[in-house]
C-alpha cells in the first residue's frame, strides 16, 4: 500500500518568514495530493491540493509543488502569521472512480513566533 | 458541522465494554471513512466504505467493526478486543470533486 513520509515533525519560524514542509510517497500510481491544517482539538481542514497533471499550484500565501519523478511534494507558506500555527498533514491517494482513500503523513507542528 | 456530524464529542469506556461512535452525513457522498488519530501518529485508516452494504478494512481494523446500512450513516464500534482504544476518532466522507469532509471528531477515553 501507499506510504507517506513527512518532514520535519516540528517547525518553528518567526512571523513573516517562510515555512516549507516536505512529503514523499511510495506508490507511483498516486495522483492526488492534498494538504490539511488542523488546529488543536479541531477537525482537519483542506488548505490546498494538487493533482499529478500539474507541477505547482498557488493560493495567496500558500503553494504546493509536486515532483512526480522523485515522488515528493512540498507545502510552502510565505509571510507566515501567528494564526498559521497548527499541525499540517500531507496526504496521497490514487483517486479514481467515485471515491478514494487517503494515506496521511504523520504531521508537522508549525509554530509561528510573533 | 459542515454536513457531517459525529457524536458524542466525548466518550468514556470501561474495560471490556463495547462502544459505538456515530457518524452521519447529509452531503450525499458515496464514500465514508473512519480514521484514528494519536499524538505524533497522524491519521490512520480503520475502515472505509465505498457504497451501502459494503466496507473494507483499513490499516488498523483489528478490534473495530462498522456497518453501512444507509448511505448517510457509518457507525464505528470499538470492541473489547481493541486493547488501546484511547484516541481521537475522525469520520469523513468524500467525492472526487469535493474531496474529503471531516466530522468534528469523538475523543474516546478508557476509564
Amino acid at each position: 500500500g501507499e506510504n507517506v513520509e513527512q518532514h520535519p515533525s516540528t517547525l518553528s519560524v518567526q512571523e513573516g518568514d517562510s515555512a516549507v514542509i516536505k512529503c514523499t510517497y511510495s506508490d507511483s500510481a498516486s495522483n492526488y495530493f492534498p494538504w490539511y491544517k488542523q488546529e488543536l482539538g479541531k477537525r482537519p481542514q483542506l488548505i490546498i491540493d494538487i493533482r499529478s497533471n500539474v507541477g505547482e499550484k498557488k493560493d495567496q500565501r500558500i503553494a504546493v509543488t509536486l515532483n512526480k519523478t522523485a515522488k515528493h511534494f512540498s507545502l510552502h507558506i510565505t509571510e507566515t502569521q501567528p494564526e498559521d500555527s497548527a499541525v499540517y498533514f500531507c496526504a496521497a491517494s490514487n483517486s479514481g472512480g467515485s471515491n478514494y482513500k487517503l494515506t496521511f503523513g504523520k504531521g508537522t507542528l508549525l509554530t509561528v513566533n510573533p | 458541522d459542515g454536513g457531517i456530524t459525529q457524536s458524542p464529542k466525548y466518550l468514556f469506556r470501561k474495560e471490556g465494554q463495547n462502544v459505538t461512535l456515530s457518524c452521519e452525513q447529509n452531503l450525499n457522498h458515496d464514500a465514508m471513512y473512519w480514521y484514528r488519530q494519536d499524538p505524533g501518529q497522524g491519521l490512520r485508516l480503520i475502515y472505509y466504505s465505498q457504497i451501502v452494504n459494503d466496507f473494507q478494512k483499513g490499516d488498523i481494523a483489528e478490534g473495530y467493526s462498522v456497518s453501512r446500512e444507509k448511505k448517510e450513516s457509518f457507525p464505528l464500534t470499538v470492541t473489547s478486543a481493541q486493547k488501546n482504544p484511547t484516541a481521537f476518532y475522525l469520520c469523513a466522507s468524500s467525492t472526487p470533486a469535493a474531496g474529503y469532509t471531516f466530522g468534528s471528531g469523538t475523543r474516546l477515553t478508557v476509564v
